[in-house]
Parts: C-alpha cells; structure tokens; sequence
C-alpha cells in the first residue's frame, strides 16, 4: 500500500519557471513532512521539511504548502535554475512509529535553461 | 554539520560472496540509522532500522539473515550482504538520526553490483 502519493512522475520547466510537486498521504498520523533532492548517483538531500500545525513554509526559493484536512502537500521552487534538476521526493513520519520515512514515489524536474 | 559518509561508493562482486557497507556519522551520534535500497528510477525503500546497540527491526519482506546489520557505536552502522546474488545489485543508501528532532541525514549511497 503505497501511502504517499507524488505526483507528476516528471515535470519540465523553463529557467524562471515555478516548479510545483504534489503530494497525498493517507495515514493521519504523520506528524512530519520533508522534501528530499536527489542527484543521480548521490545521497538524498533534505531541502525543507513541515509540521501539520502550520500551512506553509518558506526557505529561500522552496516553499512547502500543507493542507491538513485534504491530507496533501506541495513543494514549489520559485524562479527554477538548471541546477534544480533533480529527482525530489515528499516523504512521512509518525514519531510514535519511530520516525520511519515513507517516501513518495519521486518527481524527476528539468530545468531547461 | 549533520554529515554521513558510506564506504564504498561502488563495488563489484562474484554472485555468491558477501559485501560489507559501512555507514558512518561524522559529526553526530545517530541514536537511530536506516537502510534503505533504490532501484533505478525508482524510490526509496526502506530495508531495516537499527538502533545502538539493539538488534535491527526488519521490514516487511526483507530477509534478515541476508541482510546483517550491525550497529555497534553511536557513529557507526555496517549492511552486510551475504551471499549477494545479481538481484541484489541496487544502490543501498543509509541515513542516521540523532536524539535531538526528527531529520534524517543520509549518506551518499553505496552501488552494489553483483556478477
């Protein structure tokens, strides 16, 4: 049962552009939502991250939005750079499940420059 | 800060040996580290989660017998693949968590590939 849902599979956008990922959960008990980058052939690298209790959250050009009630959250890269291109995973915790990562199933970006 | 190192980066081996994969925490004690296995194009999955000094907690699927973790310090979790087979060559990635917060580091992955 795939619990978090990303979507699209691929997105390509031009230099400026806003990138935007979407993600679903179903468990209401995750309490804790992190955006991850990944470079092919690296580590994932966590971007931002956000607690249910707020509806958004900014660091930089990357801003999460959250909705609680329709148990969905988004990442948006503003004024996209050919360095983003990147495959971005959402993922979801529950602390009281030992904080295991259920991670959606990733969105590969392109920048054109 | 918040740096974890893999060792290899890559590694070829005969179907039928083992392979150790080291995990290490630089800068932090990882109270807790994960496993996880990526096929190309494909996401994360997550194989165990390990914590100091106890044994690691399996996810559903995954053989524990043929997966050995061990994690013996605060800084340090070791996979070893026994008797590796080419289904088994994936990228295997780990990451660690400290006591403090929720965030998950994680290292820059290790490429197994089995003849």
């Amino acid at each position: 049962q795939q619990q978090v849902k990303q979507s699209p599979q691929s997105l390509i956008v031009q230099k400026g552009g806003i990138s935007i990922i979407n993600c679903a959960y179903e468990n209401t008990a995750f309490d804790y939502f992190p955006w991850y980058q990944q470079f092919p052939g690296k580590g994932p690298a966590l971007l931002i991250a956000i607690r249910p209790d707020v509806s958004e959250k900014k660091e930089g050009r990357f801003t999460i939005s959250f909705n609680k009630s329709a148990k969905q959250f988004s990442l948006h890269i503003m004024d996209s750079q050919p360095g983003d291109s990147a495959t971005y995973f959402c993922a979801a915790s529950n602390e009281a499940a030992g904080n295991k990562l259920t991670f959606g199933g990733g969105t590969r970006v392109l920048v054109k420059p | 800060g918040a740096v974890v190192s893999q060792h290899p980066s890559r590694v070829i081996c005969k179907s039928g040996t083992s392979v150790k994969i080291e995990c290490r925490s630089l800068d932090f004690q990882a109270t807790t580290m994960f496993w996880y296995r990526q096929f190309p194009k494909q996401s994360l999955m997550l194989m165990a989660t390990s914590n100091e000094g106890s044994k690691a907690t399996y996810e559903q699927g995954v053989e524990k017998d043929k997966f050995l973790i061990n994690h013996a310090s605060l800084t340090l979790s070791t996979l070893t693949v026994t008797s590796a087979h080419p289904e088994d060559s994936s990228f295997y990635i780990c990451s660690a968590r400290g006591d403090l917060g929720e965030t998950q580091y994680f290292g820059p992955g290790t490429r197994l590939l089995v003849l």
